[in-house]
């Protein structure tokens, strides 16, 4: 079965700090696709980024870096110098494309608090 | 940049009435989602619909739920009898092909009294 675990249920820091976010999953696929999105307060989901199964490069936009590491089953994320609006909750997502679908299963979510 | 639109964005309605949510997907997408969050909790998927037929629902999508795409643009979601537990936060997605990733719409939050 398919499972995405993100252990860290709420993080507070301070403005300015580095912050990573844990996911950890589980599939016997061997193609799958991995994915972060924000939820801001707003409500909406905000795509991050998208990383397949073949893809072990670790990738850097911004503030926001990503290390997947397939050893360890992890995609983890870290904001770099966080800010106070980079304040949201957090998912890490896992896909497997099979027949006419491609449904994502979610973690639990990070809440993360950057205080000013 | 082409987005998925919810409306309404949100609705209340009275347990035991039908609802109808309603999703414009990006007009070239072919594959289709609906997906439920409940409050402070994680994003559930609902169903998926492709070449105009559900091709995958889980537990939660019982009889209670029906979707369908009338008109080659709008994307709907029905829930014949509405209960308090199905008071949530349902998001509309779609996407061009598999393993492109997904845009979601912006939700509509329904409140069943």
């Amino acid at each position: 079965a398919q499972k995405v675990t993100q252990a860290q249920t709420e993080i507070s820091v301070v403005e300015k700090e580095d912050v990573t976010l844990d996911c950890v999953y589980e599939t016997r696929d061997t193609t799958y696709y991995l994915f972060w999105y924000k939820q801001p307060p707003s409500g909406e989901l905000v795509f991050l980024i998208r990383r397949n199964s073949f893809d072990e490069q670790n990738e850097i936009s911004g503030r926001y870096s990503w290390n997947f590491q397939k050893s360890t089953s992890s995609f983890n994320f870290t904001i770099t110098a966080s800010q106070v609006v980079d304040s949201a909750v957090y998912f890490c997502a896992l896909s497997f494309p099979q027949g006419g679908s491609e449904k994502l299963v979610f973690g639990k979510g990070t809440k993360l608090t950057v205080n000013p | 940049e082409p987005e998925v639109t919810q409306t309404p964005s949100h609705q209340v309605t009275q347990m035991g009435q039908e609802v109808i949510l309603r999703c414009v997907p990006i007009s070239n997408h072919l594959y289709f989602y609906w997906y439920r969050q409940i409050l402070g909790q994680k994003v559930e998927f609902l169903v998926s619909f492709y070449n105009n037929e559900i091709s995958e629902k889980s537990e939660i999508f019982d009889d209670q739920f029906s979707v369908e795409r009338p008109d080659g643009s709008n994307f709907t979601l029905k829930i014949r009898s509405t209960k308090l537990e199905d008071s949530a936060m349902y998001f509309c997605a779609s996407s061009g092909d598999r393993g492109q990733g997904y845009t979601f719409g912006s939700g509509t939050r329904l409140t069943v009294v």
